[in-house]
């Protein structure tokens, strides 16, 4: 069985500073791990994943991020801000391949302040 | 890179009526499609799996009878929301996956809003 857990359903910080959103995971095999982000009214949009090989993951709009097996996270990173960022944040596992279901995670809302 | 589409975007119904949704992967042959239901505020959940030219795989709780999915095509997977109620009133979203697409990944539709009255 899988599952994801995003911690925090909100997290808020100023333009140009750095962003964390956190992310643990749990699986019974060797995961694949994805960050996706949703704009208001729209499909979703990936970010980065992490499948085998490095585990920092860089991804679009300059973020990244690193997994961790002996934490069982994957938390997202951006050095600094920017207003588009505003979004909302999805964690999520499958297992074996992309061609496993994805399990998501409660997701994460995005605020930047100017 | 690959694009998955969905009609229609919005659509609103009366009660006891029922939609069509279609998920289209316009560039590239999705071997499996899955459809997701996305509550106002809330995450993703996974209806079912389709496999082309098979039957659905429906996630627990998830009532096959009142939401049809076929997947008749390597193109298309329609999802049919039966004689609807104001509860399914949901965003639903679709992913297509192929081996062949350009990186192996599923690729999300942009979602089709459903409102019941």
């Amino acid at each position: 069985a899988q599952s994801v857990t995003q911690l925090g359903s909100h997290v808020s910080v100023s333009e140009g500073a750095l962003v964390l959103l956190r992310c643990n995971y749990s699986s019974s095999v060797p995961p694949y791990l994805f960050w996706y982000v949703q704009y208001p009214n729209q499909g979703l949009q990936l970010l980065l994943k992490y499948t085998t090989g490095a585990t920092l993951v860089k991804g679009i709009n300059g973020f990244e991020a690193e997994f961790k097996k002996s934490e069982t996270s994957f938390h997202l990173t951006k050095p600094s801000a920017h207003m588009s960022d505003a979004a909302e944040y999805f964690c999520a596992v499958s297992a074996y391949s992309s061609a496993s279901k994805i399990i998501f995670g409660s997701g994460t809302r995005l605020s930047i302040r100017p | 890179g690959a694009v998955v589409s969905q009609h229609p975007s919005w659509v609103i119904c009366k009660s006891g009526t029922s939609v069509k949704i279609e998920c289209r992967s316009l560039d590239f042959q999705a071997t499996t499609m899955f459809w997701y239901r996305q509550f106002p505020k809330q995450s993703l959940m996974l209806m079912a799996t389709s496999n082309e030219g098979s039957k659905a795989t429906y996630e627990q709780g998830v009532e096959k009878d009142k939401f049809l999915i076929n997947h008749a095509s390597l193109t298309l997977s329609t999802l049919t929301v039966t004689s609807a109620h104001p509860e399914d009133s949901s965003f639903y979203i679709c992913s297509a996956y192929s081996p062949q697409a350009s990186t192996d990944t599923q690729y999300f539709g942009p979602g089709t809003r459903l409102t019941v009255l």
